[in-house]
């Protein structure tokens, strides 16, 4: 079945510095989401990207769908306290939603 | 909106003990997930919901858990007996109408821990 990689596996950020995190297909995807979970929430769905080249923002976030649509990233700018969890893309398979095992965020004040 | 609800929110067994959880999903949503997630790993779904029919059940071990939902709404997960690679946490989701489009709404989660 359709499996997302994500890399890295964890992340250490200082706060105020920027990073990206990566989740990548074999295959084309149809659509990626990407969840977050704060340190023992659940997971809580931020965006959808649907198109190729897609590009999405929220706030200091910025999402990207790639052009062949096998791989997405997030980046986010200006690492903040609250950035801290783990974050999740998801992609379909059939009728079901595959996780990757998501990049776990920490960060230094 | 209410959201998903979970309980317990934290459960501990022996190992062969059963144990069972709730989950009662955003009202007006079709589709129920649950899910098991062990730490440092992404969510697993165990068992996808449409209504009251089973959409997709293929990483659930039909051997020891087994799953319902009732009249489409409420759904109960059920370990018997329990093992210790069970510990983990159960995820309850729901979804308006299912697919890989949609947007999934996850409860807090139950919590089990399996000695």
């Amino acid at each position: 079945g359709q499996q997302v990689m994500q890399i890295p596996q964890y992340q250490h950020v200082q706060e105020g510095e920027d990073f990206t995190t990566y989740c990548n297909s074999s295959t084309t995807l149809s659509n990626i989401q990407w969840y977050k979970q704060r340190p023992g929430g659940h997971p809580v769905f931020l965006i959808q990207l649907v198109k190729s080249g897609e590009v999405k923002k929220q706030k200091r976030l910025t999402f990207q769908f790639g052009e062949a649509k096998k791989n997405s990233s997030l980046h986010i700018t200006a690492t903040q306290t609250t950035d801290v969890g783990t974050y999740f893309c998801a992609a379909p398979n059939d009728y079901k939603l595959s996780f990757g095992a998501g990049t776990t965020v920490t960060v230094r004040a | 909106e209410a959201g998903v609800a979970q309980s317990p929110r934290y459960k501990i067994i022996e190992k062969r003990q059963s144990v069972a959880f709730w989950c009662n999903p955003i009202s007006g949503h079709a589709t129920l997930y649950w899910y098991q997630q062990i730490l440092g790993q992404g969510p697993k779904l165990l068992i996808q919901f449409q209504n009251n029919g089973v959409v997709d059940d293929s990483q659930l071990p039909k051997d020891r858990f087994s799953a319902e939902r009732l009249k489409g709404v409420d759904s109960t997960l059920k370990i018997q007996p329990a093992k210790l690679e069970d510990s983990a946490v159960y995820l309850c989701a729901s979804s308006l109408s299912g697919g890989g489009t949609d947007t999934q709404y996850f409860g807090p989660g139950t919590r089990l821990t399996v000695l």
